[in-house]
């Protein structure tokens, strides 16, 4: 039982450059989120699915795209990084928004 | 913006002692959550504690609410090394979104 896989575990980007991260669930989950976690601010919800076909922007939506079009995927893109985009990034998943989050181990992303 | 802030920022004992780490928050929440983090690697869920309780236990952890604070309490008895990680919490206040805390290090020395 994997839980919630991010992939890739590391990358190095250099500006301007793009890039999808793919997260996938095996616990038929409906919601699906993607954080960032940067040194001293917690974690930022950057966008987030409550179902299949469904995407919603968090609190740091730009720059970054997503999309939901099978139910235990989650993509999130960079179409144009930018060093301020150097991050940890995490997924999490949950049946329902009121119940606990899984999370992935994170994709750290540097980008140069 | 942060909901919830831990204090303290980080948290240093020896083997065998108790780790009290608190959360204050801002708003009318439905649900106070507490995630574990272990170095590089993704958070881990530990307790959840619904607006209408003050209290729950779970091993030995102790989680406290207080609404009128708006404050809650993550105790753990009798800290083990393998407790060292940081420790979040997550208010639940608006639909569909949790919104996390900056977190306590805490660090338990054998």
């Amino acid at each position: 039982n994997a839980g919630v896989t991010q992939t890739p575990k590391f990358r190095v980007l250099k500006t301007g450059q793009s890039m999808t991260l793919l997260c996938a669930q095996d616990m038929n989950h409906e919601y699906m989120y993607w954080y960032r976690q940067d040194p001293g601010m917690g974690l930022r919800l950057i966008h987030y699915s409550v179902g299949e076909g469904t995407t919603a922007k968090g609190e740091v939506p730009d720059g970054y795209n997503v999309s939901r079009l099978k139910k235990q995927n989650f993509l999130l893109g960079l179409e144009s990084a930018a060093p301020s985009q150097t991050s940890v990034y995490f997924c999490a998943s949950s049946s329902d928004r009121a119940q606990p989050q899984h999370f992935g181990d994170g994709t750290r992303l540097s980008i140069l | 913006s942060q909901q919830g802030e831990e204090d303290p920022q980080a948290l240093s004992i020896q083997e065998g002692e108790n780790a009290t780490m608190n959360c204050s928050y801002k708003t009318s929440i439905n649900n106070l959550q507490w995630y574990r983090q272990n170095s590089g690697r993704g958070l881990v869920h530990l307790i959840l504690i619904r607006s209408n309780e003050r209290e729950k236990h779970s091993g030995r952890l102790r989680v406290t609410l207080d609404t009128s604070k708006k404050s809650s309490s993550l105790l753990i008895t009798a800290s083990r090394a393998a407790d060292t990680a940081s420790y979040f919490c997550a208010t639940d206040a608006s639909f569909q979104k949790l919104v996390f805390g900056t977190g306590t290090r805490l660090l338990v020395s054998p």
